[in-house]
């Protein structure tokens, strides 16, 4: 069974924190991922996607490992608006179509 | 981008009746999908719509409780049949314009079934 496992939260920071989020999945064959973000009640919006190497947007910086299966989302500077779930979403390739697999997600809750 | 459009956003349906969820995508997508979410939880795969063919179903999912019709790229319907209790959750319709490109979510359908 392809699972994705995340730390379900909530994390409860003050603005301008730091935090990080962290996920393991477990089909090493996994080719590209992501990090989504879902507000209370709203559709699930891609946040940025996961490379290798490490990519960073802005305040936002995304880790892979594919040694330890594990993926992270860095948060610097926190603000009331980040303040949403994050899902941790694996690109899975099954004969010849590809699917994506989702965390159940964490919870980020930032405070004034 | 593509900008994903769910009729209708919320039902409230008996048990032993049907509902058709309808997905219209303003652009031309490869690949569309159906999820369910349920409170608490993570999206879970019902199926891949495939133009013109039958739907690809994940483990759990079949075709004769989940009927998906997608007749061209940017539409697609699935039904709930004979609903039950246990169908209560949001369906949401996701579009992708090719394989590496960025997925689309609908605003998502709210079921509930008494």
């Amino acid at each position: 069974r392809k699972e994705v496992e995340q730390d379900p939260g909530p994390f409860n920071v003050p603005e301008g924190a730091t935090v990080a989020f962290n996920c393991t999945y477990s089909n090493s064959a996994s080719q590209s991922f992501f990090w989504y973000r879902q507000d209370c009640r709203k559709e699930p919006k891609l946040l940025m996607s996961v490379y290798s190497s490490g990519n960073e947007d802005g305040r936002f910086t995304a880790q892979l490992n594919r040694a330890s299966q594990y993926i992270s989302l860095l948060i610097r500077d926190s603000k009331l608006s980040d303040s949403a779930t994050y899902l941790c979403v694996v690109n899975e390739d099954n004969s010849g179509y590809s699917t994506l697999t989702f965390g159940k997600g964490t919870m980020l809750l930032v405070s004034p | 981008s593509a900008v994903i459009s769910q009729k209708p956003s919320r039902d409230i349906c008996q048990r032993g009746t049907s509902l058709t969820i309808q997905c219209q995508v303003d652009s031309q997508v490869t690949m569309m999908f159906w999820y369910r979410q349920q409170p608490g939880q993570s999206l879970t795969l019902i199926a891949t719509a495939n133009q013109g063919s039958e739907a690809t179903y994940e483990s759990g999912f079949v075709i004769d409780k989940f009927p998906i019709s997608r007749p061209n790229l940017t539409f697609s319907t699935l039904t709930v049949s004979n609903m039950s209790p246990e169908d209560s959750s949001i369906y949401l319709c996701s579009g992708r314009p090719s394989s590496y490109n960025e997925q689309f979510f609908g605003p998502g359908t709210r079921l509930t079934v008494l």
